[in-house]
């Protein structure tokens, strides 16, 4: 079964801290995803990776960065955290379509998720 | 753009009820569609999907869901809640591409009551 690993399931940080959440899949998955969870707003999407130093902005990425220097990890950056970015982070993977394609495998994995106080 | 709605942020049904979900969404091109399941403190796990194979979809926990083109829906049912079955449901939509993003809905918490 695909892993997907968050490295903290709660953080809590103060404003104006830069933040690192990692992620880490073991399933060799060409995309990756970086999604927050609010209440009654569902998943928005920050950013995503189809590649290995790509990265593209998703609905919502101002105030957020990523990095991605390999295929299993994907990290999602916060360079000044302030009190509005107290959420739940979710990281995602997935193959990329052509292999969905063969496999029948089109959906995304998560991880547990960190859920990130800023004070 | 792709979107999806689901109808009732909250649904409340009697153990061993019928459970209904609803979903519509929009997409330009022929979707493909998800349903998640989120319990609590936890992430999400996939329930079931429609990939443009067969339009009545069968999932884990005994769920299913029907792909009607004709009504851009994709509402999730069982015949018969478990209290284990509370949790939050989240509908998403695909349209395919170089990294298959995913629109989610709000999602809907169903509870579950003796």
């Amino acid at each position: 079964d695909v892993k997907v690993t968050q490295s903290s399931r709660y953080l809590v940080k103060r404003t104006g801290e830069k933040v690192f959440l990692e992620c880490v899949q073991d399933m060799d998955h060409e995309n990756m995803f970086w999604y927050r969870q609010d209440p009654g707003l569902g998943l928005r999407l920050i950013y995503f990776s189809y590649d290995v130093k790509m990265k593209e902005k998703g609905d919502i990425p101002e105030g957020y960065s990523v990095s991605r220097e390999k295929k299993e990890r994907f990290s999602l950056i916060l360079e000044s955290a302030s009190t509005n970015q107290t959420s739940m982070y979710l990281c995602a993977s997935s193959l990329r379509p052509g292999l969905a394609g063969l496999t029948g495998r089109y959906e995304q994995f998560f991880g547990p998720g960190t859920r990130l106080t800023v004070l | 753009a792709q979107s999806v709605t689901q109808l009732g942020s909250h649904v409340s049904v009697s153990e061993g009820a019928l459970v209904l979900l609803r979903c519509n969404y929009s997409s330009s091109v022929p979707p493909y569609l998800f349903w998640y399941v989120q319990y609590p403190n936890q992430g999400l796990q996939l329930l079931l999907k429609y990939t443009s194979a067969a339009t009545l979809v069968k999932g884990i926990n005994g769920f299913e869901a029907e792909f009607k083109k004709s009504e851009t829906s994709f509402h999730l049912t069982k015949p018969s809640a478990h209290m284990s079955d509370a949790a939050e449901y989240f509908c998403a939509v695909s349209e395919g591409g170089t990294a298959s993003k995913l629109t989610f809905g709000t999602g809907t918490r169903l509870q579950v009551t003796l």
